[in-house]
């Protein structure tokens, strides 16, 4: 398996602050990366993907990546008691997706 | 987005039977599907990656014989876990690729709780 490096976590932020998430990982040859957002017993959803290096910004959320680094985050501004959940880090190489062991994001009220 | 559907979304078995998920793209063609398994707390496994038409490829460590994969037309892929064993139970996801004017993007069955008692 490609490798994703996530931190387990947990993250505790407080509603309304800033989240942020890294990921790594080892193979140069994936394409783009993705952000996945997973409940407990759920499949996971999809937030956001970025492929040039740089930030890729969609509303709440900021994607970072940094191919020299090898490395990925997210940023979640405004955290939400609703943005708690697993987030999952993956690259995707010819299509097929590696993915991180996830972060878990607690935002408290 | 894309539709998968996955079907069944859960599934209690005994041991030593047989288990069919199946996974279907509802609204695009898909010529790759994507098996996934996810144990508690850790992360999506790719097993194998499904092709219509043709014999799935399985990563390393995953056993063919035991989780056929048939991918009989462009929008449905099976897995059968065969003879079936505790150390079996887990998540098992399907995932769909569709690549847009961007990129390519993954779209998710619902996920399958298998559990062999």
């Amino acid at each position: 398996q490609k490798e994703v490096e996530q931190n387990s976590g947990p993250l505790s932020v407080p509603e309304g602050a800033i989240a942020s998430l890294n990921c790594t990982y080892s193979d140069r040859g994936s394409q783009s990366f993705f952000w996945y957002r997973q409940y407990s017993g759920k499949s996971p959803e999809l937030i956001m993907f970025i492929y040039s290096n740089g930030d890729k910004e969609d509303g709440r959320f900021t994607a970072q990546l940094n191919k020299a680094s090898q490395y990925v985050s997210l940023l979640i501004r405004d955290s939400q008691p609703s943005d708690s959940a697993t987030y999952l880090c993956a690259a995707n190489n010819f299509n097929k997706f590696y993915f991180g062991s996830g972060t878990k994001l607690n935002v408290k009220p | 987005g894309a539709v998968v559907s996955q079907h069944p979304s859960r599934v209690i078995c005994k041991s030593g039977t047989s288990v069919k998920i199946e996974c279907r793209s509802l609204d695009f063609q898909a010529t790759t599907m994507f098996w996934y398994r996810q144990f508690p707390k850790q992360s999506l496994m790719l097993m194998a990656t499904s092709n219509e038409g043709s014999k799935a490829t399985y990563e390393q460590g995953v056993e063919k014989d035991k989780f056929l994969i048939n991918h009989a037309s462009l929008t449905l892929s099976t897995l059968t876990v065969t003879s079936a064993h505790p150390e079996d139970s887990s998540f098992y996801i399907c995932s769909a690729s569709l690549t847009g004017t961007g990129d390519t993007e993954a779209f998710f069955g619902q996920g399958t709780r298998l559990t062999v008692v």
